[in-house]
């Protein structure tokens, strides 16, 4: 079966830590994939997509970067964190082919303090 | 790119009452347009989809969307909500990647 795993669930960091958001998804293969943030208040927002290995679409300029070392793992990092990047942080995916709506994770919520 | 825009922010309605909410889009190319809903403590679900044909989409739960070309726009509907409709309502629409840009939501509180 398809799924997808996105951990950790909950972080609380302080500022000027890094991070490290790990996604990956199950029983496909090259897959697109999504980071979202979804802040209080400002509805999601696409953050960085994925066609393949390697390639990474940035839509937002800011403090985060995204990798994706492997078909299935998307990851999404920072080097320093600012109180700003606080919010709720979806993974989601689709398949080639998919005439669907995505598949979400179960999101990480992150408070940095 | 492409733009989302949902005007509603919070609306609330008694239960049986109709519901149109609003979502305005701007995007170049073929338009495939979503709505989302994300029920408290949960996870976004899709509620319906428009890719081509029928302008008027019928979605779960009752739900129903028309897309009209001429306005850019994807209003949700609904002839009667019910207290288990209160959740947050997201339209999106997909661009030439796949990826989905959302609007900024609406949250909806129906009254028992």
């Amino acid at each position: 079966s398809q799924t997808i795993h996105q951990w950790p669930a909950t972080l609380v960091q302080p500022v000027g830590s890094p991070l490290s958001l790990e996604c990956t998804v199950e029983g496909t293969s090259n897959p697109n994939l999504y980071w979202y943030r979804q802040a209080a208040g400002r509805g999601l927002q696409l953050l960085f997509y994925s066609v393949g290995i390697g390639q990474i679409s940035s839509e937002v300029p800011q403090n985060l970067s995204a990798s994706r070392p492997q078909d299935r793992q998307f990851i999404l990092s920072s080097k320093k964190l600012l109180l700003s990047d606080s919010g709720f942080y979806l993974c989601a995916w689709i398949t080639t082919g998919e005439v669907d709506g995505y598949t979400f994770g179960s999101g990480t919520r992150l408070t940095v303090v | 790119a492409q733009s989302v825009s949902q005007h509603n922010h919070h609306v609330i309605l008694s239960e049986a009452a109709s519901l149109e909410l609003g979502c305005n889009y701007s995007y170049g190319g073929t338009v495939n347009l979503f709505w989302y809903v994300q029920y408290p403590g949960q996870h976004l679900q899709l509620l319906l989809k428009y890719f081509s044909g029928d302008p008027l989409v019928k979605g779960i739960k009752g739900f129903e969307a028309e897309f009209i070309k001429s306005k850019f726009s994807f209003n949700l509907r609904k002839p009667s909500v019910q207290w288990s409709d209160t959740a947050e309502y997201f339209c999106a629409v997909r661009g030439a990647a796949r990826q989905l840009t959302f609007g900024s939501g609406t949250q909806l509180t129906v009254l028992p």
